[in-house]
């Protein structure tokens, strides 16, 4: 059972959108919320992170918005930047050492 | 800064061939270790945490059986047998609580099967 989920799939938007990646959960007991950022060829760079008692964390270009009582939260990435094309993961985890993994969304960022 | 090593990089793997794969961690902040698997689709999943020098466990999931040992306090071992399928291991490093809990991946070690 995939305990976490990603939309879209994959996602086109031109440089200086704005790129909304989501994610939901199942797991009640999930208390924080990572996401991850994936090049070709690398391995995951942690982005930005959440905690369940925050309903929105900044960090420059990026922002999470968290829903606890929906069990969804969204990636917002501002004034996108062809450099931004890479694969983004949302990640969950109750306790910080077992993150489980959406699927995936690819970004793409058209110049 | 690099956090972790990971060796080999990638490696070809004769069907029913076992292979061998380390970890080293570079800044003792993260002592929590663990490993990950990312398949030909691109989904990640966690296989194992070890924290102690020692710890051993074993896992098998579809298309692969696993063997980690945690050797020393810097160094973390995965063995990968009867694999039928490519996927990449990752080496992961965590803290032991608030902004040092969060967790960071190593380069990782790409395996392909002949």
């Amino acid at each position: 059972q995939q305990q976490v989920r990603q939309s879209p799939q994959s996602l086109t938007v031109w440089e200086g959108e704005t790129a909304i990646l989501n994610c939901s959960y199942e797991d009640s007991t999930f208390n924080y919320f990572p996401w991850y950022q994936q090049f070709p060829g690398e391995g995951p760079a942690l982005l930005i992170s959440i905690s369940s008692v925050s309903d929105k964390k900044e960090d420059g270009r990026f922002t999470i918005f968290f829903n606890k009582r929906e069990k969804k939260l969204s990636l917002h990435i501002t004034d996108s930047q062809p450099g931004d094309s890479a694969t983004y993961f949302c990640a969950a985890s109750p306790n910080y050492n077992v993150l489980y993994f959406g699927s995936g969304t690819k970004l793409t960022v058209e110049p | 800064v690099t956090l972790l090593e990971q060796n080999p990089r990638w490696r070809l793997v004769p069907r029913g061939q076992a292979v061998n794969l380390r970890c080293i961690l570079k800044n003792s902040q993260y002592p929590w270790m663990s490993w990950y698997q990312q398949d030909l689709q691109k989904q990640l999943q966690w296989l194992f945490t070890l924290r102690s020098p020692g710890d051993k466990e074993v896992k098998s999931l579809p298309g692969a059986d696993y063997l980690a040992t945690r050797v020393t306090d810097t160094e973390l071992r995965l063995q990968v047998a009867n694999m039928s399928q490519g996927r990449t291991l990752y080496c992961t490093c965590s803290g032991t609580g608030g902004a040092l809990a969060e967790q960071f991946f190593g380069p990782g070690t790409r395996l392909t099967v002949l």
